[in-house]
């Protein structure tokens, strides 16, 4: 069945660096979702990606999704301490009935 | 307003018990969901209902059951529990299958 992989599962920065995280699924995608959650709470949603080499921003950060609709990217500039939590992407299932979730970068930002 | 609640936000039990957690959304959503996220934080879905019917059920054990007496409510009974079972349950809502979800704030479960 569909798998999504996400990369890295943490990452600890200074504040100002930039960051990464990577998404990649075994199969096609209609479209993909990210979320953040914070520590503590629940899943909030993003940003959803559904066009081949679609590129789209909000403030700081930047999501792609790849040419293939394969695999996808959110890249944070210059972070800063409240961009602190766990990104995930998340893909449908092959039925379409829900969504499978990557496993999440956590992010720590260091001041 | 909250648009997707759960009740508790805390359970605290012994292996055995029977126990069940409520979810009410106030978006109108036709589907509503069951995430399981574990202590690695990995997100798995468990259970899914569009307009009170069952469309996904999991590879989860059978002491798990949902029940959506409408579209806006979703409920999770679990029967003697487990230290394995201990989790924090998300409810989901979205206006379609696949669609963004809208998550409640969770069920920190913990079986001792």
């Amino acid at each position: 069945g569909q798998q999504v992989m996400q990369i890295p599962q943490y990452q600890h920065v200074q504040e100002g660096e930039d960051f990464t995280t990577y998404c990649n699924s075994s199969t096609t995608l209609s479209n993909i979702q990210w979320y953040k959650q914070r520590p503590g709470g629940h899943p909030v949603f993003l940003i959803q990606l559904v066009k081949s080499g679609e590129v789209k921003k909000q403030k700081r950060l930047t999501f792609q999704f790849g040419e293939a609709k394969k695999n996808s990217s959110l890249h944070i500039t210059a972070t800063q301490t409240t961009d602190v939590g766990t990104y995930f992407c998340a893909g449908p299932r092959d039925s379409g009935y829900a969504l499978n979730f990557g496993k999440g970068t956590s992010l720590l930002v260091t001041p | 307003d909250t648009a997707v609640s759960q009740t508790p936000k805390y359970l605290v039990t012994q292996m055995g018990n029977d126990k069940s957690i409520k979810c009410e959304q106030n978006l109108g959503h036709d589907t509503m969901y069951w995430y399981k996220q574990d202590s690695k934080k990995f997100l798995k879905i468990m259970f899914s209902y569009n307009n009170k019917e069952l469309i996904i059920n999991e590879t989860v054990p059978n002491r798990f059951s949902p029940k959506s007496p409408d579209k806006a409510h979703l409920n999770l009974h679990i029967n003697s529990l487990e230290l394995g079972d201990s989790a924090v349950y998300f409810c989901a809502s979205s206006l379609s299958p696949g669609g963004r979800l809208y998550f409640g704030p969770g069920t920190r479960l913990t079986v001792t």
